[in-house]
């Protein structure tokens, strides 16, 4: 099973560009862990942003996308916006083991 | 409307059981793959556990920690979902939310509560 790994934490400001990642222990991420994104802001439930590495959900806005890049997947925000401020958790599949894991999350401010 | 709604949560003592339901409408249940996700208080999310439908065998998968203690299972012609929880620990006590995330399907429960102490 693998360690899921992202940024705590990091600071984005209105308007800008920021690139969360999510590496897996085992090595490196391909589509193959059909990686997901999920936005929880306090208080709510999850919401699914991104699936199967870069397919967006009918309610994310196109400032967020996703992709693979150097081992691990991404989730890039271009274009910040107040409300965009949250946690957001990657999930990785293994397949051949039969796990799912979540990362730790990043908590994303916009200042 | 596209919804689901978890019911069962509560306060049970260490070594208790409980068992969770989650109720589902406005699509079609009996071809999710049905997920449990977890979240204790101030962390991040847990995956839990997933079954996936009968047309696709129905499989049922678990996380570590809650393996031969968690049992995962569905009724179709309710709609529902269930999550047995036994022999249950303090690190147990979370926010359960049930999930339909696969398929590009994006719809999760508000939660119920699960307190595991004495």
């Amino acid at each position: 099973q693998g360690v899921v790994t992202q940024e705590p934490s990091l600071t984005v400001s209105p308007g800008g560009t920021v690139t969360l990642t999510c590496g897996s222990s085992t090595g490196p991420v391909t589509s193959t862990h059909y990686p997901y994104w999920f936005q929880q802001k306090p208080g709510q439930a999850p919401r699914t942003l991104i699936y199967d590495t870069s397919d967006r959900q009918s309610w994310a806005p196109a400032r967020f996308s996703g992709s693979l890049l150097g081992g691990k997947a991404t989730l890039t925000l271009s274009g910040a916006q107040p409300e965009d401020e949250a946690d957001y958790y990657c999930l990785l599949s293994y397949p051949a083991v039969r796990l799912v894991v979540f990362g730790g999350g990043t908590k994303l401010t916009v200042l | 409307e596209v919804q689901l709604v978890e019911s069962g949560g509560g306060l049970v003592k260490p070594g208790g059981s409980l068992r969770l339901s989650c109720v589902a409408s406005g699509f079609s249940f009996t071809n999710a793959w049905m997920s449990w996700v977890r979240q204790a208080p101030g962390k991040g999310l847990e995956w839990v556990g997933r079954i996936k439908n009968k047309r696709e065998g129905g499989r049922i998968d678990y996380a570590a920690p809650v393996k031969g203690r968690f049992i995962i299972s569905r009724d179709d012609s309710q709609n529902t979902l269930y999550l047995q929880m036994n022999s249950l620990k303090t690190e147990d006590t979370a926010v359960y939310y049930c999930a339909h995330f696969y398929y590009g399907m994006d719809v999760w429960g508000q939660g119920t509560t699960v307190n595991v102490s004495s």
